[in-house]
């Protein structure tokens, strides 16, 4: 079955540590993305990447890092530097822009989530 | 203010209802718009995608697009309690791969 997997689903925290959320893709596709959302605000883009070892900071990167060694895998690590990280995480992938894909579009495929919690 | 405006609801409605939930935005250069349906703790799941302005259906589901009023719709028709759930409005430019989310509205259908 191909799909995104996102481990944990519910990961606990204290205040002052790093915590590292997996995202592992075997759809082939090239773009990834990372998503935080809370209730009333919708998704949030964090970080995405177009292509292996490449990456872009989106609307909320403050506090967040992410890595991209190969282009099945997408962690993210949350920071103690992140001042509220307090949230629901989402994963997402996608095919380039200029493939339209099985279905005639590019379209955004998301994991499970992880739901992160600060003790 | 923000590119996309979504009423977060909750929407509240009998089963058999139809149902249109909306959003606006503002950067005119937003060329292809989804509708996303996310269950509780669940991941959102692509369920309308439309290119432009204009109309597509797909069973009880019909997105609507008018770009010169920069505004989308969802409509449901013969609503069912499985319905219950966020609808998130997206969208992106014709070059950009990253999207733009509304807040999502919540749905729910009751018997």
């Amino acid at each position: 079955d191909g799909g995104i997997t996102q481990s944990p689903k519910y990961l606990f925290r204290k205040e002052g540590q790093n915590v590292t959320l997996s995202c592992e893709q075997n759809l082939n596709h090239d773009a990834m993305y990372w998503y935080r959302q809370d209730p009333g605000q919708g998704l949030r883009l964090i970080y995405y990447s177009q292509i292996v070892n490449d990456f872009q900071k989106g609307d909320i990167a403050e506090g967040y890092s992410v890595s991209r060694e190969k282009k099945e895998s997408f962690p993210l690590t949350v920071t103690s530097a992140q001042k509220n990280p307090t949230a629901f995480y989402l994963c997402a992938s996608s095919p380039p822009v200029w493939d339209r894909g099985r279905n005639g579009y590019n379209e955004q495929f998301f994991g499970p989530g992880t739901r992160l919690t600060v003790l | 203010q923000k590119e996309v405006e979504q009423d977060p609801g909750p929407l509240s409605v009998p089963e058999g209802a139809i149902v249109s939930l909306n959003c606006t935005y503002s950067n005119s250069a937003f060329q292809y718009f989804m509708w996303y349906r996310q269950y509780s703790r669940k991941g959102p799941e692509l369920l309308m995608y439309t290119y432009s302005s204009g109309n597509k259906e797909d069973g009880r589901f019909t997105a609507q697009v008018d770009k010169s009023s920069k505004y989308i719709s969802l409509f449901i028709r013969d609503s069912q309690p499985s319905d219950s759930a966020t609808y998130l409005c997206a969208m992106r430019t014709g070059t950009a791969s990253k999207l733009t989310f509304g807040t999502g509205t919540r749905l729910q259908v009751t018997l």
